[in-house]
């Protein structure tokens, strides 16, 4: 059974800095691009990053270009988001997904909050 | 960037019902849309891919067409365990933009 685990969120200050983990289980996970997801308190999904299989290929919304920078250990099967320069409006629930190409988003972590509050 | 609009944002529906879910996107996107539903307190769950293709595990009903701009989800017979936001999400090149999300709630 695949299996996706986010760690690393918490209380931050604006300005301040954040990482997420994001632990694969049961997949080859090198083969798989992967992405991170996020939620803001009672509001819909924002795609956030997103990184190929090898870890050469990252993409990003324009909302968190420049802060936030996405990266992979597949020596670890595990997936990394840094978040620098948080911001108010980055409070969400993050989670990491699984992409299968020409399928989408077909497995889901259950999410790690990061809050941005003084 | 390329993006998605669902409608209507909200609906309220009978056990039973027939319920159709509609997406555009601002530009083609050929068959490269997913639809995804949250339950309340829930995790995101792939539903529906390649516009029209059932998640393996997806009760038959629910069903997707459509292609380029104009797509839609259609659950045949509204159960309660329906009851969730779905979104739709565009993924043949990023952004991975998602729709609004729209509400279904039973009457």
């Amino acid at each position: 059974e695949v299996q996706l685990l986010e760690s690393g969120g918490g209380l931050v200050q604006p300005g301040g800095s954040l990482r997420l983990s994001c632990a694969a289980s049961g997949i080859t996970f090198s083969i798989f691009a992967m992405t991170w997801v996020r939620q803001a308190p009672g509001k819909g999904l924002e795609w956030v990053s997103a990184v190929s299989g090898g870890g050469d290929g990252t993409y990003y919304a324009d909302s968190v270009q420049g802060r936030f920078t996405i990266s992979r250990d597949n020596s670890k099967n595990t997936l990394y988001l840094q978040m620098n320069s948080l911001r108010a409006e980055d409070t969400a629930v993050y989670y990491c997904a699984k992409v299968t190409r020409g399928i989408g988003l077909d497995v889901w972590g259950q999410g790690t909050t990061v809050t941005v509050s003084s | 960037d390329i993006q998605m609009t669902q409608s209507p944002s909200s609906l309220s529906a009978s056990v039973g019902d027939r319920v159709t879910i509609t997406c555009r996107a601002s530009e083609a996107i050929s068959n490269s849309l997913a639809w995804y539903q949250q339950q309340p307190g829930k995790v995101p769950k792939l539903l529906i891919y390649a516009a029209s293709t059932l998640q393996s595990g997806v009760p038959s009903r629910f069903s997707g067409s459509g292609s380029r701009t104009h797509f839609t989800l259609t659950i045949s017979s509204l159960q309660s365990e329906d009851v969730a936001t779905y979104y739709c999400q565009k993924y043949n090149s990023v952004p991975w933009t998602f729709g609004q999300g729209t509400k279904v709630e039973i009457k």
